[in-house]
């Protein structure tokens, strides 16, 4: 079974533009989160979709948004990028369910550089 | 989620077994241990997880005390490619809050 699979997986871009990034899920996961880790801040949760719907959010501001199709393929975009903003953005995904455990699996990221 | 605690490094020698400490006193009932690794720069990999039982897997062996106040993860035969560094993360669902974990190095 293939993993989660994340595209790009490097990037540069230059402050004040704006990325998307892409995530495909397990075959059959139903839920993609997405994290950002940064040297300093270390691995921080950015948010959660499930059936195209956000279902847990992190605490990132409002240039952090994310969307999730049928497909349960995933995309999140960075507006109006920031030097901060440089980061490993991780995806992991998993068949959401609620009220059980409900092991999440990682993709490899993708390395953003803003300048 | 609940607030875990682990050494910042550890050593081990290769071939010989792997013990992580975490503590995480403030987990509640509902709330599983996870353990995951990312090795350098990779996305996380899972290990194992469990609620109250022991569990082991063909990667390691996770056993929790019984108060559920610490656990353990063991790595029955490091070997150079778990050079890594583990995460203990208690959560009931949902997001992973992950802190800094042990850097563990296994040395020839």
């Amino acid at each position: 079974k293939a993993g989660v699979t994340q595209t790009p997986r490097y990037l540069i871009k230059t402050r004040g533009q704006q990325v998307t990034l892409s995530c495909s899920p397990i075959s059959g996961h139903r839920s993609v989160s997405w994290y950002q880790q940064t040297p300093g801040q270390g691995l921080q949760f950015l948010f959660e979709y499930f059936s195209e719907t956000q279902r847990n959010k992190g605490n990132f501001p409002g240039r952090f948004s994310g969307r999730q199709f049928s497909n349960s393929r995933s995309e999140m975009n960075v507006s109006t990028l920031e030097l901060g903003d440089s980061a490993l953005y991780l995806c992991a995904s998993s068949w959401g369910r609620m009220g059980s455990t409900d092991t999440q699996y990682f993709g490899p990221g993708t390395r953003l550089t803003v300048l | 989620d609940a607030k875990t605690t682990q050494p910042p490094s550890m050593d081990c020698a290769e071939g010989r077994a792997a013990n992580l400490p975490c503590n995480h006193s403030t987990i509640s009932g509902n709330e599983y241990v996870y353990w995951y690794r990312q090795i350098h720069s990779q996305g996380p990999q899972y290990i194992i997880h469990g609620l109250k039982n022991n569990e082991t897997n063909e990667m390691a062996s996770l056993i929790i005390t019984e108060d559920r106040k610490s656990s353990t993860l063991i790595l029955p035969h490091a070997t150079l490619r778990d050079t890594a560094v583990y995460y203990c993360i208690g959560t009931s669902y949902g997001k992973l809050t992950f802190g800094q974990g042990t850097i563990l190095t296994v040395h020839p």
